[in-house]
């Protein structure tokens, strides 16, 4: 079954607006967990590391004021668009690292159509 | 910059053909290889993972790994039209734990 919940799994917002997308570990508390975006006909592109109790680590050209993570708890961890403008309609994706050799379980996804 | 790579596709394989399935990586440190399907609209779904060169097999899906030819790869045998999907190579990144790279993709079309 799914070990990794998202929610809402679509959204549609107004430019200007935020938007918060949950993301859930539900067989095991993660430290960790990680963020990704897709375009369309385009592969995963990591945004950050989601870490518990720090800060979250973003990669190179990802805006940090413009997509807030918190990683509050063992089991959840959010992001959050703000100011969204039809730019940052993707595909947003959340996962965490397994227990073995550093695979990664994604969870369904989040659709963002901003209008 | 560190880099892997796929054939983009589509690859086109009749039903009950073998798909072959094509990943090279740069970082020579890599240690970890998986390879995710991703239907149309949904998220990755792990479907095979190999550390060791060489081969492994689980049901239908074979990987091969090469280490000093930085390759690795994904056989599915007797492909089945649920099998249509795109198909992610990613690598575990040597110096930065638990971070995944990932390949574009390539899509498989498997017909009847």
């Amino acid at each position: 079954g799914a070990v990794v919940s998202q929610h809402p799994s679509w959204v549609i917002c107004k430019s200007g607006t935020s938007v918060k997308i949950e993301c859930r570990s539900l067989d095991f508390q993660a430290t960790t967990m990680f963020w990704y975006r897709q375009f369309p006909k385009q592969s995963l592109m990591l945004m950050a590391t989601s870490n518990e109790g720090s800060k979250a680590t973003y990669e190179q050209g990802v805006e940090k004021d413009k997509f807030l993570i918190n990683h509050a708890s063992l089991t959840l961890s959010t992001l959050t668009v703000t100011s969204a403008h039809p730019e940052d309609s993707s595909f947003y994706i959340c996962s965490r690292s397994g227990l073995a050799g550093g695979e990664q379980y994604f969870g369904p996804g989040t659709r963002l159509t901003v209008t | 910059q560190k880099e892997v790579e796929q054939n983009s596709g589509p690859l086109s394989v009749p039903e009950g053909a073998i798909a072959s399935l094509n990943c090279t990586y740069s970082d020579r440190g890599s240690q970890s290889f998986f390879w995710y399907r991703q239907y149309s609209g949904k998220s990755p779904e792990l479907i095979m993972s190999i550390y060791s060169n060489g081969d492994k097999e689980d049901g239908r899906f074979t990987a091969q790994l090469n280490k000093a030819s930085q390759y690795v790869s994904l056989l599915i045998r007797d492909s089945q039209p649920s099998d249509s999907a795109t198909y992610l190579c990613a690598v575990n990144l040597a110096d930065s734990w638990g971070k995944l790279q990932f390949g574009a993709g390539t899509q498989v079309v498997v017909t009847p």
